[in-house]
C-alpha cells in the first residue's frame, strides 16, 4: 500500500458545482497535512493546512478524519480558475519535516 | 518579499556528465527540501536540510546524488555521471512554521534533461 493515495481522476465538474477529494494516508502516526495546488507545469502551491478541527479558506474546507486515515478537500462554486491538479500532503513521521506527496487528483471545471 | 528560487530553469545534459542544480530559500526559512518530479506524478522527496546538516536522505536514489547546504540558506543538488533516467523536474522547497506545521513553498525549478 501506498504512503499517500489519491484519485488521479480527472474529474469534470461543471462551473458551480461542488466536488470534493479524499486522499488516504498509510501511517496513522502521521501528524501534518496538507493541501496543495499545482497548475500544469508550475510548481505546488500551498492551498491549505488540514487541522485536525477541520478548517475552512472561502469556498475550500478540509477534512482530517483520524479513525478512517483520510484527509478531503471540498470545493464549493466551482470556477473555471480552479481547474488544476491538487495533490495531497502528509508528514507520516512525528518530530522530522520529511513529506509525502500523493499522485494528485486533476480537476477539470467546464464552462 | 523574495520567493525561493532555482537556477538553471533549464538544464540538458550528455549522459554521464555532473550537473550542479541551485536553490536560494526564503530569507530566514531554516528547512530546505529538494524533490523530483516525473510526468503525471507527485514530487518525490529526496533531502532535507535543518541549518546547514542533512536531517534526512533518505530519498537520494543512489550514490550519484548529493547536496550541500554548506551555509545554511543557499542549497546545490549535485549528480554525478548522470543517466537518461534522472532526466524530471528537480524542486527546491523552504518552509516556515504556522501554528506549529511546516508549510512549504516550492520554487518554480530546474527541469533536467539528459540526453
Amino acid at each position: 500500500r501506498k504512503e499517500v493515495e489519491q484519485d488521479p481522476g480527472p474529474f469534470n465538474v461543471p462551473e458551480g458545482a461542488t466536488v470534493a477529494f479524499n486522499c488516504t494516508y498509510s501511517n496513522s502516526a502521521s501528524q501534518s497535512f496538507f493541501w496543495y495546488r499545482q497548475d500544469c507545469r508550475k510548481e505546488p502551491k500551498l492551498l491549505m493546512s488540514v487541522y485536525s478541527s477541520g478548517n475552512e479558506d472561502g469556498r475550500f474546507t478540509a477534512q482530517l478524519n483520524r479513525a478512517s486515515q483520510y484527509i478531503s478537500l471540498l470545493i464549493r462554486d466551482s470556477k473555471l480558475s480552479d481547474s488544476a491538479t491538487y495533490l495531497c500532503v502528509v508528514n507520516p513521521v512525528s518530530g522530522t519535516y520529511k513529506y509525502i506527496f500523493g499522485t494528485g487528483t486533476r480537476l477539470k471545471v467546464l464552462a | 518579499g523574495a520567493g525561493v528560487s532555482q537556477t538553471p530553469s533549464n538544464k540538458v545534459t550528455e549522459k554521464g556528465k555532473y550537473v550542479e542544480l541551485r536553490c536560494d530559500p526564503i530569507s530566514g526559512h531554516t528547512a530546505l527540501y529538494w524533490y523530483r518530479q516525473s510526468l503525471g506524478q507527485g514530487p518525490e522527496f529526496l533531502i532535507y536540510f535543518q541549518g546547514t546538516g542533512a536531517a534526512d536522505d533518505s530519498g537520494l536514489p543512489n550514490d550519484r546524488f548529493f547536496a550541500v547546504r554548506p551555509e545554511g540558506s543557499v542549497s546545490t543538488l549535485k549528480i554525478q555521471r548522470t543517466e537518461r533516467g534522472d532526466s524530471a523536474m528537480y524542486l527546491c522547497a523552504s518552509s516556515l512554521e504556522v501554528a506549529g506545521l511546516y508549510e512549504q513553498y516550492f520554487g518554480p525549478g530546474t527541469r533536467l534533461t539528459v540526453t
